[in-house]
């Protein structure tokens, strides 16, 4: 079965500051990937997705991410963060049910932005 | 576009009641899944459509849960005598229904089973 880790729980930057979450995958042929944040009262919002081609991943709000086959990793960066990013970010793995790829979800990582 | 959207927002129903939730994809949009969200997890996939067929149930979707989509457009989520354990934010979304689409969430349902 496919699964996906974060090992962060909760990242703390101080606003303008870079941001890197990690994203670990277990998955045995190309994976498709995601990455989606969800803001309080808020549905899912899908950042970016990789399913093939060049592994450096450009998405919405100014976040990329980058495909590392060789370390199972699909981590999500920004330059510069803003208040506004404080947010809950899922990473997902595209497993395959009968046509559509579900993504298997992440337990999560909470951002929290300090002025 | 008016994006995905759930009915109710919150509902609060003591054990063993009966509960049905409501969610109404984009409009062009034929792919509807709907997803179940515990307090510091990610969402875990239930169920989708096609249309109006039911496609897969994942084995979290027990005899208690019955979902429905009759017409292809907006779907029902019931649980049956409800438990303290499936208190969560029960999640819609819905997509195009190519390869590799693109999912649009719904706000989601918060249930509190008392």
């Amino acid at each position: 079965a496919q699964s996906v880790t974060q090992p962060d729980i909760h990242i703390t930057v101080s606003e303008g500051a870079s941001l890197e979450l990690r994203c670990n995958y277990s998955y045995g042929a190309t994976p498709y990937l995601f990455w989606y944040v969800q803001s309080p009262g808020q549905g899912l919002q899908l950042l970016l997705k990789y399913f093939s081609g060049d592994t450096l991943v450009q998405g919405i709000k100014g976040f990329e991410a980058e495909f590392k086959r060789s370390q199972s990793s699909f981590n999500l960066r920004k330059p510069s963060v803003h208040w506004s990013d404080a947010a809950e970010y899922f990473c997902a793995v595209g497993d395959s049910w009968g046509g559509s790829y579900i993504p298997t979800f992440g337990r999560g990582t909470s951002l929290i932005v300090h002025p | 576009d008016t994006g995905v959207s759930q009915d109710p927002r919150h509902k609060i129903t003591k054990r063993g009641q009966n509960v049905t939730f409501r969610c109404d994809p984009i409009s062009e949009h034929n792919r509807l899944y709907w997803y179940r969200q515990t307090l510091g997890q990610g969402p875990e996939f239930l169920t989708y459509f096609q249309n109006e067929a039911q496609l897969e149930k994942s084995r979290l979707l027990s005899d208690r849960f019955s979902a429905e989509r009759p017409k292809g457009s907006f779907s029902t989520l019931e649980i049956q005598r409800t438990e303290q354990g499936d208190s969560a934010m029960y999640l819609c979304a819905s997509s195009l229904g190519v390869a590799g689409e693109t999912q649009y969430f719904g706000p989601g349902t918060r249930l509190l089973v008392l």
